[in-house]
Formats: C-alpha cells, structure tokens, sequence
C-alpha cells in the first residue's frame, strides 16, 4: 500500500530540547511538504522540498529544520529555538504539476507534538 | 498578503439538513483544491477546481469555483452523521517559485451534525 508515514503519532518533549519528526513517502512524489496546525487554524507551510537535496522555507520557518538526503524521506527537526512548539504536525507529498495545475496533497496521519 | 477566507468557522446543523461554506481568496486563482480532515484525522484530498465557473458533484456534495476565480464553494445535501469533519480549501501561493503543491489554506469549516 503506497503512502505517507509519519512516526510517532504523540511526542512529549521537555521545553529547550530538540526534537526530530519522521516522514517517510513510497508514493515515488518528488515533492514533500511539512505544515503546522493548530486548533482552529489552518495549515501553515513551514518548509517545502520539491527535489532531493534542495528545500525551502515556508510562512514559519524560525525554529525549524530539515532535511531532504533521500527522495522517501524528509524529516523535521523542531529546534529549541522554536517559541510554541507544541501543535500538529502534518507530513505531506505531491507528485508533479497536473497540466499546470497544482497537484493534490497526500497527508499522512500527522505527529501531534507537546513540549512542557 | 495574499489571504484565503473561510466563512463560517463553524456550522451545527441537523442530520438531513444541507450545509454549505464559502471560499474567498484576495487574489485569483488558477485552481482551488477541498480537503475534507475528520476528527483526529488528516486532511484528504476532495477535489480541484480549474474552470471559470466550474461545478463538480461527487453524490451528494457539490462544488462550484466563481466566474472571477476568487472564490468558491462546497454545498453538502443532506447531511449524514458520516460529513462530520473540517473542509479546507485551498489556492496556490503566488510568491513562491513555481507553485506544485504551494497552497495556502483556509482556516476551515468545521461542521457536526446531530442525528
């Protein structure tokens, strides 16, 4: 079955220490994406890659980071610098442009973050 | 900045009862996408729009993009127990480079429905 994994489902993390979030994709999508969500928002962008070994920041950057050594996997690191870190992170991928068009976004079931 | 807007936050309604939530962006868009996240779920994906006034059903929910591609809208008939959840849409950014898989999202509509 191809999709998106993201492990562990819930992480408690002591406040000041860092933190990395799993996601791994065997749906072959070039493109991967981490967003934020919090009660009652939306998803904020916080980092995209659309090619192995090249990625760019997203709306939230501060605080976060990342990786892309791999086309399958592209985890993010939530840094101590990262004011509230506590929320939902969301893993994402998507395959290329449809006709010009965006293409849709595959989720996985999200990593839910508390940091006390 | 660019801005997509959701009305309303939230909608209570009766099973059987139709429900609706409205999208507006600040800038036109080339496509709008609907995602559908459930309670303690992922968003999944529902839909693109492309067209200038374009209308896609999928049973009983409807989808329209307006004329000027600012805006656009789901229509749920009868609702059942099952549309539970929180609909987003969703519109590429314009100041990214290229704009595969570059959304901005609304904040949601979250909408239950009493049986």
């Amino acid at each position: 079955d191809g999709g998106i994994t993201q492990s562990p489902k819930y992480l408690f993390r002591k406040e000041g220490q860092n933190v990395t979030l799993s996601c791994e994709q065997n749906l072959n999508h070039d493109a991967m994406y981490w967003y934020r969500q919090d009660p009652g928002q939306g998803l904020r962008l916080i980092y995209y890659s659309q090619i192995v070994n090249d990625f760019q920041k997203g709306d939230i950057a501060e605080g976060y980071s990342v990786s892309r050594e791999k086309k399958e996997s592209f985890p993010l690191t939530v840094t101590s610098a990262q004011k509230n870190p506590t929320a939902f992170y969301l893993c994402a991928s998507s395959t290329g442009p449809l006709r010009g068009n965006n293409s849709p976004l595959h989720f996985g079931n999200g990593t839910r973050l508390t940091v006390t | 900045g660019q801005q997509v807007m959701q009305i309303p936050q939230y909608q209570h309604v009766q099973e059987g009862e139709d429900f609706t939530t409205y999208c507006n962006s600040s800038t036109t868009l080339s496509n709008i996408q609907w995602y559908k996240q459930r309670p303690g779920g992922h968003p999944v994906f529902l839909i693109q729009l492309v067209k200038s006034g374009e209308v896609k059903k999928q049973k009983r929910l409807t989808f329209q993009f307006g004329e000027a591609k600012k805006n656009s809208s789901l229509h749920i008939t009868a609702t059942q127990t099952t549309d539970v959840g929180t609909y987003f849409c969703a519109g590429p950014r314009m100041n990214y480079g290229g704009s595969q898989g570059n959304l901005i999202f609304g904040k949601g509509t979250k909408l239950s429905v009493k049986p």
